[in-house]
């Protein structure tokens, strides 16, 4: 049962432009939101995160936004550069109750800024 | 720092083989976990340690078998190989709640 879902395995975008990546989620319960940036043949990356208790957060060129009602989040890249060409993971993470910090994963969508 | 690392990075296993994937960490995190990810998924949590000497079952873990007998090392242990296990490794640190630093991956290949 996949309670992070990216529903797009793929994304094209001309160098410049805006990158918008999508995610949903089922469980109501998450408290955070992770996107990971993986290359190939290297480990997942953290890259932004935000709480649920915000709808956005920033950090350079990438932005996050979440509609808790909706149970989506989205990651905006702006502007899009090629070495952002990768494999973005989102996730979700259970807190209260526990310190492990569970993530998450959905099934991650392959990123391609052609110049 | 080196971070996280794994070892090896590629390993090809006939079936019943039994091996053991090393995960080393230098940045003093009490928790560990092992993860797999197969094409078209994301990962999924085999087995996590929340200290020294504790380990405990995560999303995917049968046939797999974990020990934390120091902080900065947790081992995946195959006992006999299956191809159903044919897949890449990661391994990851982090402190509660902190953010999860990975390892460069294990490729195993079980034929």
């Amino acid at each position: 049962d996949q309670q992070v879902k990216q529903n797009s395995p793929s994304l094209s975008v001309q160098e410049g432009r805006i990158s918008i990546l999508n995610c949903d989620y089922t469980n109501s319960m998450f408290d955070y939101f992770l996107w990971y940036k993986k290359y190939p043949a290297e480990g997942p990356t953290f890259l932004i995160s935000i709480s649920s208790i915000k709808d956005k957060n920033e950090d350079g060129r990438f932005t996050v936004f979440l509609n808790k009602s909706a149970k989506h989040l989205s990651l905006h890249i702006v502007p899009s550069q090629p070495g952002d060409s990768a494999v973005y993971f989102c996730a979700a993470r259970l807190d209260r109750g526990s310190t492990l910090g569970r993530l998450y994963f959905g099934r991650g969508t392959q990123l391609t800024v052609w110049p | 720092n080196a971070g996280v690392t794994q070892t090896p990075k590629f390993r090809v296993l006939k079936t019943g083989q039994s091996m053991t994937l090393l995960c080393a960490q230098d940045m003093n995190h009490e928790y560990m976990y092992w993860y797999r990810q197969d094409p078209g998924m994301g990962l999924r949590l085999i087995h996590y340690s929340v200290g020294e000497g504790t380990t405990a079952k995560g999303e995917v873990p049968d046939g797999y078998n974990v020990s934390r007998l120091k902080k900065q090392n947790f081992l995946l242990g195959l006992e006999s190989a299956a191809p159903s296990q044919t897949s890449v490794y990661f391994c990851a640190s982090s402190y509660p709640l902190g953010e999860q630093y990975f390892g460069p991956g294990t490729r195993l290949t079980v034929t």
